[in-house]
Order: structure tokens, then C-alpha cells, then sequence
């Protein structure tokens, strides 16, 4: 079964630019997540999804970030315009119920703004 | 706000050396703890769910275990290939599942 893939591996912009990341999920799994971690902190939440709809955005930093999940499967984040401070490592995650079932985590997209 | 705060932040240990990592957790009202490896330029690995004081859960050489105020991880002789960064995440108290996750433990097994 194939895991949670994340699209690009790496992402090098300048600032102001904007970049789209993209998360599939695990087959199945109606729950997506999304996490980052910029450097020297811990991994934070950002957002989640259940199907298409937006079941917790208290993670989101700023109205820079959009997330979508249209027809309930693979996820975009988009960063416009990209500030520095966005630099970091983003995480998608699924699941295939909510509450405490257990988070799969993709390999991390890392974004680096200039 | 919960929090989650795992020591230490980094081990040293000789392979073959036991020793334990702690992840203390202030949740008012645990519904569970979670535990994963990650090692460099990848994503992190489920490893464990705890999910009430006194519970234990083992895979090879680690054993999870959780009171009502920490969790710790214990690696038994460790190998070289254990080294990674531990991670321990908890739920919010109330619903939902979104994490707060640990800064993390770095592991470095030597041979």
C-alpha cells in the first residue's frame, strides 16, 4: 500500500513569490493534516481536513496560507506571497478515521524563501 | 495551551547501552499519547499509541510506557540503526485530533 507522498521534495522561491504543495493521501483515509516545522521548533499543526471540508484551521499562521482538498482526495498549500519566515519543513498526515486514530505522515516538503 | 516537553534534547549511547527517554505532557485529561521516529530528511513513523496511565506497549528493542503526568520510551542495547529523533505528540483534551508534538529526543547510537 502505497504511504502519504508530497510534492516537491524541495522548494527554493524568493521572497513574495508564490509556491503550491501538494499531499496525497493514503488510499482511503479521509482525514488529511497538515503540520511544518520551521527551524529549531517542534512540529506544529496547521490544518485539518476531513474530505473536502476544513474540520480545524486554528493551526493556519495567516491569510498568506491557503489550503484546499477538492473532491476529497489529494491536498494543496498554497504560500502567497512567500515570506521568509514560511521557510521550514511542511508534513502532510492521514488517517482514515478522526479522533485518535493513528496520523501516517508524508516525507516533508522543505521550502526555503530567499 | 498544551504542552509536551521532551528530555533530553540530544543522547549519546554506546550500542548495546540501555537508557530511557521522557516526554512529560500538561493535557487536563489525556486521551492519548503518541510516539514517533524520525530520522533525517523524512517524515515521522508511528511507533506507539498509549492511551491510559499504567498502559505498555513494546516493539523489538523499545518499550513505551505511560503515568499520568510523562511517558518514557526505553531502548534496550541499542543497534546503530535505532539512531533517530524520537518524537511524543498528544491530542487536545477535549475532541479533535490534531497534535502538539515534543521538540524530540536525538538518538545517536554509536557501534
Amino acid at each position: 500500500e502505497a504511504g502519504v507522498t508530497q510534492f516537491p521534495s524541495h522548494s527554493v522561491i524568493e521572497k513574495g513569490q508564490t509556491v503550491t504543495l501538494r499531499c496525497d493521501p493514503i488510499s482511503g483515509h479521509d482525514n488529511l493534516y497538515w503540520y511544518r516545522r520551521v527551524m529549531g521548533k517542534e512540529i506544529k499543526f496547521l490544518l485539518h481536513f476531513v474530505k473536502e471540508s476544513k474540520q480545524d484551521e486554528s493551526g493556519m499562521p495567516n491569510n498568506r496560507f491557503l489550503a484546499e482538498r477538492t473532491g476529497g482526495t489529494y491536498s494543496t498549500l498554497k504560500v502567497q506571497p512567500a515570506e521568509l519566515e514560511d521557510s521550514g519543513v511542511y508534513f502532510c498526515a492521514s488517517s482514515q478515521v478522526t479522533s485518535l486514530d493513528t496520523q501516517y505522515f508524508g516525507p516533508g516538503t522543505r521550502l526555503t524563501v530567499l | 495551551e498544551d504542552q509536551v516537553t521532551q528530555s533530553p534534547e540530544a543522547l549519546r549511547l554506546q550500542e548495546g547501552e540501555s537508557s530511557s527517554l521522557n516526554c512529560s505532557y500538561t493535557v487536563s485529561g489525556l486521551r492519548g499519547l503518541f510516539w514517533y521516529r524520525q530520522d533525517p530528511g523524512k517524515g515521522p513513523e508511528f511507533l506507539f499509541t498509549l492511551y491510559s496511565a499504567g498502559e505498555e506497549k513494546e516493539k523489538e528493542r523499545l518499550k513505551a510506557t505511560l503515568t499520568k503526568k510523562e511517558s518514557f520510551l526505553h531502548i534496550t542495547a541499542p543497534k546503530p540503526e535505532d539512531s533517530a529523533t524520537y518524537l511524543c505528540a498528544v491530542p487536545p483534551a477535549s475532541s479533535g485530533s490534531r497534535l502538539t508534538f515534543g521538540e524530540g529526543t536525538q538518538l545517536t547510537v554509536n557501534p
